[in-house]
């Protein structure tokens, strides 16, 4: 089956704790991205990348990192220098970048994150 | 600044209904327009437009785009309590450093009752 998988689907950690959280996708996408939602304000873009090794910072990237070592995997840390990480994560994937045909973006499970 | 508007916020009907949803937007260098359904999780895709005037249409869900406008709306039909879920509006635009974004509302969220 083709789809994306984020996991684990809860997250606990205590605060100061950088964590790791993975998406992979068999879709053979080129472009993938990381977003958080939180109640109220809708899918806010943390991170994307259009291709192997190359990445862009989204709209609220300040205290995560991320990496696209390889084309099916791109995994998000959430470090300590992120002021309110509790939130759910999804992670997207799509053929194209957005505005190219083929832009639709399909979403994993989501990975909800608690730090406590 | 870029901007995607959904209303309303939030709809409760009951079974059988028809609702339509609106989402209106301000973006430089337009591109498409995506519809999508959030129930528990993942938002799952509904239609993608890029021209006016065509009515995209999945059993009882279509939606239609105006680009002189600037807004599309999503008819739901004969609602079902299936039909419960967020309805995200999402705009992909090239902005002014040419780079390819994709801006999204606020959702609505649609409860219908039996």
């Amino acid at each position: 089956d083709g789809g994306i998988t984020q996991s684990p689907k809860y997250l606990f950690r205590k605060e100061g704790q950088n964590v790791t959280l993975s998406c992979e996708q068999n879709l053979n996408h080129d472009a993938m991205y990381w977003y958080r939602q939180d109640p109220g304000q809708g899918l806010r873009l943390i991170y994307y990348s259009q291709i192997v090794n190359d990445f862009q910072k989204g709209d609220i990237a300040e205290g995560y990192s991320v990496s696209r070592e390889k084309k099916e995997s791109f995994p998000l840390t959430v470090t300590s220098a992120q002021k309110n990480p509790t939130a759910f994560y999804l992670c997207a994937s799509s053929r194209r970048p957005p505005g190219q045909v083929g832009n639709e973006q399909f979403f994993g499970p989501g990975t909800r994150l608690t730090v406590l | 600044e870029d901007k995607v508007v959904q209303s309303p916020l939030s709809l409760v009907v009951h079974e059988g209904d028809t609702v339509t949803l609106n989402c209106s937007y301000e973006v430089t260098n337009f591109r498409s327009l995506l519809w999508y359904k959030q129930e528990k999780k993942a938002p799952t895709f509904l239609f993608m437009l890029t021209s006016s005037g065509i009515e995209k249409k999945s059993g009882r869900l279509s939606s239609i785009l105006d680009k002189k406008e600037l807004f599309s709306i999503l008819n739901i039909t004969a609602t079902q309590t299936g039909d419960s879920a967020i309805y995200l509006c999402a705009v992909a635009a090239i902005n002014a450093g040419n780079n390819r974004k994709l801006i999204w509302g606020l959702g609505t969220s649609l409860a219908v009752n039996p």
